[in-house]
């Protein structure tokens, strides 16, 4: 089975400063890992995946995530935070088939200026 | 190429009536999953249809049903509708061997 947790149900940092998201996932196999955004009214919009290969994935926006097997990790970061980044944030797990998703419970990010 | 098209967008409807949303997925996507989203939990996962038959199904009671089209198109009715069904019904389409989500917009659900 598969799970994804998603700590700190609300972030908020300062306008320029690090943006850090955390998640961790519970996977029996390799998995597919998967940051989401959401902005209000709208669907979610893929930010970034990890497959295979590079663990450091870089995404739109400015954002990168790091896959780390042995913390079973995939915390999403932006060096600096911008207004427009305000969104709700979900990561997600798939195993290989892609068959099934699994999403954390989201972060709301707030960038305070 | 056009993207994931959800109808309605927004609907109140009361206790007990029942509900149909419409999925058009992009085209040549033959995957078409369902999620319902609430605050505080997330995306819960109710069906995926392929090529017209439900390939998984998530943990809802029977009131949740689905169908797909030979065009791809799908469907998802809730009946006997429950203050607690009101929330975002997130639709998604998958291309074959790609292992990648396309969300539409969603279909905002009132019950009153």
């Amino acid at each position: 089975a598969q799970s994804v947790t998603q700590l700190g149900s609300h972030v908020s940092v300062s306008e320029g400063a690090l943006v850090l998201l955390r998640c961790n996932y519970s996977s029996s196999v390799p998995p597919y890992l998967f940051w989401y955004v959401q902005y209000p009214n709208q669907g979610l919009q893929l930010l970034l995946k990890y497959t295979t290969g590079a663990t450091l994935v870089k995404g739109i926006n400015g954002f990168e995530a790091e896959f780390k097997k042995s913390e079973t990790s995939f915390h999403l970061t932006k060096p600096s935070a911008h207004m427009s980044d305000a969104a709700e944030y979900f990561c997600a797990v798939s195993d290989r088939t892609g068959n099934q998703f699994y999403f954390g419970t989201g972060t709301s990010l707030t960038v305070i200026p | 190429k056009a993207g994931v098209t959800q109808t309605p967008r927004y609907l109140i409807k009361t206790r007990g009536q029942q509900v149909t949303l419409s999925c058009s997925p992009i085209s040549g996507h033959r995957s078409v999953s369902w999620y319902q989203q609430t605050p505080g939990q997330g995306l819960q996962f109710l069906f995926e249809y392929f090529s017209e038959t439900q390939r998984n199904k998530g943990n809802f009671p029977g009131r949740f049903s689905g169908r797909q089209f030979s065009n791809s198109r799908s469907e998802m009715n809730v009946s006997t509708l429950e203050l607690g069904d009101s929330a975002l019904y997130l639709c998604a389409s998958r291309n074959s061997g790609a292992n990648v989500l396309t969300f539409g917009a969603g279909s905002r659900l009132t019950v009153l």
